[in-house]
């Protein structure tokens, strides 16, 4: 089964950029990554995908590896509201999303 | 639009009670799913459905029940309420065939005693 496994928890410092890892070795050649974060117990909310070329929006970047294996997502300048739960996320089988148990990231000021 | 709503946010059963979750999103989605998240856990998917009329199960769809007779509603049903399934349900959305991103709801708190 696809699967994704991700650090526990992680600090960073206010203003410096966060980068959290993933690796998804089993994931397969036409999957995209997804990226979603949680804050305290509210819906996981959406912040970026991709599959073979690394990705930036408004909210972070997404570095993909040449072999798909690992990514990184990076928060290039985190604030104290980006403490979260990450969670890199992939589909199974074409229609059955799975998440990982995530990064508990604390923004320290 | 109201997005992806839940009801009701929080509920306490007694073991052996049956009740249904209600899910319904107003942005014409296709897709749609329900998944579980014990605490200090990741989301698990316990039912998805791709259409109206089309579900099918997750990863731990044992003592759940789902239909679509709409493409608004994807209500989620517990048979036979168990301690196990205390939990906080999460409803999601995607839009399919784009960017496959996840709507969420709000989730619902379930307590069974």
């Amino acid at each position: 089964d696809a699967k994704t496994t991700q650090p526990p928890s992680m600090d960073c410092a206010e203003g410096r950029a966060a980068n959290l890892p993933c690796n998804h070795s089993t994931i397969s050649g036409n999957e995209y990554v997804y990226w979603y974060r949680q804050i305290h117990s509210q819906g996981p909310q959406y912040i970026i995908h991709g599959l073979k070329n690394n990705e930036t929006n408004e909210m972070a970047s997404l570095i993909i590896t040449e072999d798909r294996k690992s990514s990184t997502l990076i928060l290039p300048h985190a604030t104290l509201r980006d403490t979260a739960v990450y969670y890199c996320t992939g589909v199974s089988g074409g229609n059955q999303f799975y998440f990982g148990t995530g990064t508990s990231l604390t923004v320290i000021p | 639009n109201a997005g992806v709503t839940q009801t009701p946010k929080f509920q306490v059963l007694k073991t052996g009670q049956s009740m249904t979750l209600q899910c319904a999103q107003d942005m014409n989605h296709e897709y749609m799913s329900w998944y579980r998240q014990d605490p200090g856990m990741g989301l698990r998917l316990i039912h998805y459905s791709v259409g109206a009329g089309i579900t099918d199960q997750g990863e731990v769809p044992n003592g759940y029940n789902v239909s679509r007779s709409t493409t608004e509603d994807f209500p989620l049903r517990l048979l036979s309420a168990a301690p196990s399934q205390t939990s906080v349900y999460f409803c999601a959305t995607i839009r399919w065939a784009t960017t496959y991103e996840q709507y969420f709801g709000p989730g619902t708190r379930l307590t069974v005693t």
